[in-house]
């Protein structure tokens, strides 16, 4: 079963304005962490936001915020003012805590969003 | 925020000869860092952990003796791909993981385009 679901495979959004792209995540550990990574066509990831599970409240940076729906299990990122430069593939990626006979972090990204700004 | 390289950024080959990608974390210590693929238009899909100074732990499905591993030092993973075919051409991805962050951030490479001819 896929852990990580992004159901937008292409979004667009006016310039200026917000939009929402969608995550949810599926975990039976209640210890884990969500992040958003913005990869423009070079093929960087760039990391944009984080959430821990045990966070009270949503996570914040700039323009970007998380909204995080822990019940529903659902981490969407919210980008304000679009710009142009925001147009990429962004990826929802969910950290479990590490597992006893593995020494790497349980770190899965979902299928990515390809968002668009139009000017 | 941390820095994480990758040598080469592209690399065109021919079938059957083997192709060194280097991945640096040039102002932390890494003991941990992972290798991912990608394919147009796909996500990224681990491929292995490579852990400082013992065997990398690869993902299933992917050949340990295709993809070779050497995390030599606690700044820089070399991964091999060993007689390349096309369809090894890929995108690859590697990241370091950070202790110094709040969070065990990965910090990412900017990633290397593989094309086998």
């Amino acid at each position: 079963a896929q852990k990580i679901t992004q159901t937008q495979p292409g979004m667009f959004v006016q310039e200026k304005e917000a939009v929402t792209l969608d995550c949810t995540y599926d975990t039976s550990d209640p210890s884990y962490g969500l992040f958003w990574y913005k990869q423009p066509s070079s093929g960087e990831m760039i990391f944009l936001i984080y959430q821990g599970s045990y966070d009270q409240q949503n996570a914040t940076e700039g323009r970007y915020s998380l909204n995080f729906q822990k019940a529903r299990k659902s981490a969407n990122l919210v980008i304000s003012a679009s710009q142009l430069g925001d147009s990429a593939m962004y990826f929802c990626a969910m950290r479990e805590p590490q597992d006893r006979d593995n020494y790497g972090q349980n770190f899965v990204f979902g299928p990515g969003t390809r968002l668009s700004v139009l000017p | 925020g941390a820095v994480v390289s990758q040598h080469p950024s592209r690399v065109i080959c021919k079938s059957g000869t083997s192709v060194k990608i280097e991945c640096r974390s040039l102002d932390f210590q890494a003991t941990t860092m992972f290798w991912y693929r990608q394919f147009p238009k796909q996500s990224l899909m681990l491929m292995a952990t490579s852990n400082e100074g013992s065997k990398a732990t690869y993902e299933q499905g992917v050949e340990k003796d295709k993809f070779l591993i050497n995390h030599a030092s606690l700044t820089l993973s070399t991964l091999t791909v060993t007689s390349a075919h096309p369809e090894d051409s890929s995108f690859y991805i590697c990241s370091a993981l950070g202790l110094a962050g709040i969070h065990n951030e990965q910090f990412f490479g900017p990633g290397t385009r593989l094309t086998v001819l």
